[in-house]
């Protein structure tokens, strides 16, 4: 299995709170990314990283941010948990090589009450 | 933009016989890489295997085979003698060469049941 790790696995938590998830990689990957599953397990890109200091938005509007302040450090956090936002996530990273295969974490689980 | 279109959200297949995933992408590329990626209920996905668009020859991972199709835009994924563990949503994607910087893009997964 690829070095890439999530915490939480499963988060349940009530509306208004701020939560973060994190995701950390040990492979050294200048790449990270961020993926909301939908229930019928779509994956839907909400950030990604191409190295330290830099973000961008993906294809699905999110009202969490990023930081990459490290490498190997990746977290998504949510100033003010909503219901709307309770979804599966997952991190995953690449290498700026191609093929560039992205490695993906085993998910956090989020439920938000 | 890139799309990846897998047209059968579920599939099944009984343990030992063969089935095939299919996967079809719109680009105007033609230096590309796909992938097949396999996420079990656990929820960690996995690569399973990996075809260059360069490459004529269909790439083999065991009993994971793709029959790639660069004209008709077509990367079908073939599990032969299907097992229980292979029970799982099975994603197709696609990645440009001409960038290091550019994220997959994903299909929206067909889930795979292996039947007893």
């Amino acid at each position: 299995e690829a070095d890439i790790y999530q915490t939480p696995r499963y988060l349940v938590i009530g509306t208004g709170k701020k939560i973060t998830l994190e995701c950390s990689q040990t492979m050294g990957h200048d790449k990270m990314y961020w993926y909301q599953q939908d229930p019928g397990m779509e994956l839907h890109l909400i950030h990604y990283s191409y190295g330290v200091n830099s973000t961008e938005k993906g294809d699905l509007s999110s009202e969490s941010t990023v930081s990459r302040i490290r490498t190997e450090h990746f977290p998504l956090t949510l100033e003010s948990a909503r219901p709307s936002h309770t979804s599966q996530y997952l991190c995953a990273s690449s290498t700026g090589w191609l093929p560039g295969e992205q490695f993906f974490g085993p998910g956090t689980r989020l439920t938000v009450l | 933009a890139q799309t990846v279109t897998q047209s059968q959200p579920e599939m099944s297949v009984q343990e030992a016989e063969t089935v095939t995933l299919s996967c079809t992408y719109d680009t105007s590329e033609s230096d590309y890489y796909l992938f097949w990626y396999k996420q079990p209920p656990s929820r960690q996905m996995i690569l399973v295997i990996r075809q260059e668009a360069y490459k004529q020859q269909n790439a083999t991972e065991n009993r994971f085979s793709v029959n790639f199709q660069k004209a008709a835009k077509s990367f079908s994924l073939k599990i032969s003698d299907s097992q229980l563990g292979d029970a799982a949503m099975y994603f197709c994607a696609y990645r440009s060469a001409r960038s290091g910087n550019t994220p997959l893009v994903f299909g929206k997964g067909t889930r795979l049941s292996v039947i007893a």
